[in-house]
């Protein structure tokens, strides 16, 4: 069975200019996560789906991040400027949902350095 | 504010021996305590997780201790090998919420 399948795995972009990052979760894994990890550091939820609905963004920068999950499938986040200090590993995971809800597999990440 | 503390943030271990990392919570609607290994380039992959209906819970070489009433939550992994070598996460959720995350620890089992 495949895991979660992030892409691209490295992005190397200047400031101020945006870039995407797709995510393909488990298959019939309602809910998606989106999370940030600094280097050293935890990850940190950035956004959550359940199904196709935003139910936690409320740690995502709307003013340059934002994120979709049509058809309650895929997902991707974009950032739009990038800065500087958006250099960090980004994570996709995802669950099941019910009794399993707690349980999150992570995809690899999308590494991001931003010159 | 820190939800879940973390410590300690690096850890030598010999092979063979015991790992310990410690783990400190503030919120008492926390019900679901994770440990997930991290690889480098690698995302984090669940070890071993604990509900606050038990004090421990043992897997392999793998165990949790879990004390409610002084909010702590602990790894160990017994008879350590260098394939352990890896930054190991706690983390921690109340129902229907997101993982909290702890810094981590980087353990580096050597021989």
């Amino acid at each position: 069975e495949a895991g979660v399948v992030q892409s691209p795995r490295y992005k190397i972009i200047e400031k101020k200019q945006p870039v995407a990052f797709w995510c393909n979760p488990i298959s019939g894994h309602n809910t998606l996560y989106w999370y940030l990890q600094n280097l050293g550091q935890g990850p940190e939820l950035l956004i959550r789906y359940e199904n196709e609905e935003a139910v936690d963004d409320s740690q995502l920068p709307k003013d340059r991040f934002s994120a979709e999950r049509l058809k309650g499938v895929d997902s991707t986040l974009k950032i739009q400027p990038a800065e500087l200090g958006d250099s960090a590993v980004y994570l996709c995971a995802s669950s099941l949902g019910g009794l399993e809800k707690n349980i999150q597999y992570f995809g690899a990440g999308t590494r991001l350095s931003v010159l | 504010q820190q939800q879940v503390k973390q410590s300690p943030q690096s850890l030598i271990v010999q092979k063979g021996g015991i790992s310990i990392i410690n783990c400190a919570y503030e919120n008492t609607a926390f019900d679901y305590f994770p440990w997930y290994q991290q690889f480098p380039g690698k995302g984090p992959a669940l070890l071993i997780a604990i509900r606050p209906d038990v004090s421990e819970k043992k897997e392999g070489r793998f165990t949790i201790s879990f004390n409610k009433s002084a909010k702590q939550f602990s790894l160990h992994i017994m008879d350590s090998q260098p394939g352990d070598s890896a930054t190991y996460f706690c983390a921690a959720s109340k129902p229907n919420t997101p993982l909290v995350f702890g810094k981590g620890t980087r353990l580096s089992v050597i021989a």
